[in-house]
């Protein structure tokens, strides 16, 4: 299993530009998640999905889409990416879990990091 | 709404026990997090414990909860050069509702160093 997968690793993009960043996941997962890091500020959820068909807006949606394109794929788009947008993206997926271990493991990808310039 | 809070930095001999501290507002937390992120990584779960308890222990790790003062602790013992890394505490105020979906409320990290 490959996990959660994040393409691309790395982007820079001038203000004003579009694109989406692309998440799987192959653990079955019914839940999926998009968060930013930005240095001293923790991770910030921006959206997230608790199953396939549904999308709900977290603490910064702001600037940002989602598609929840089937039961693996949670896609992030910036229509016109700003500065403010510079940061490291994380997605994540969870599922109910077991008896030894919570339902609330998030499993996470390895990052996209995103410029704006 | 919830609040995590941590210090940002930790700084410790290889050989020493480290001690990461956190606090959390949320008074209906009902599970706490250790995730640990190394450089260039996402995150992974180190270890996790219910609200109704005040201890765990897994292998070098101790999770102690201070539920009367929202405090939560993770101490790694014989600190090694491979646990620097940034240690985020993290929140779940709701209970298990079937979904399989919540919301994780994070601190900002402690990074920790290990000097040799």
């Amino acid at each position: 299993n490959a996990g959660v997968t994040q393409t691309p690793k790395f982007q820079v993009l001038k203000t004003g530009q579009s694109m989406t960043l692309q998440c799987a996941q192959d653990m079955n997962h019914n839940s999926m998640y998009w968060y930013r890091q930005d240095p001293g500020m923790g991770l910030r959820l921006i959206y997230y999905s608790a199953s396939e068909g549904t999308t709900d807006k977290g603490e910064v949606p702001n600037g940002y889409n989602v598609s929840r394109l089937n039961k693996r794929e949670f896609s992030l788009r910036l229509e016109s990416a700003a500065p403010s947008q510079t940061s490291v993206y994380f997605c994540a997926s969870s599922d109910r879990g077991t008896s030894v271990r919570p339902s609330y493991e998030q499993y996470f990808g390895p990052g996209t990091r995103l410029t704006v310039t | 709404g919830e609040d995590v809070e941590q210090s940002l930095f930790l700084s410790v001999r290889e050989g020493d026990s480290s001690v990461i501290n956190c606090t959390y507002t949320d008074s209906s937390s009902t599970y706490l997090y250790w995730y640990k992120q190394e450089p260039g990584a996402g995150l992974q779960l180190l270890t996790y414990i219910f609200s109704n308890m005040d201890m765990k222990q897994d292998q070098r790790l101790t999770v102690l909860l201070n539920k009367k003062d929202k405090h939560l602790s993770l101490r790694i013992a014989d600190t090694q050069t491979g646990d620097s890394a940034i240690y985020f505490c993290a929140e779940s105020p709701y209970a298990y509702s079937g979904a399989g979906s919540y919301q994780l409320t994070f601190g900002k990290g402690t990074k920790l160093s290990v000097i040799p």
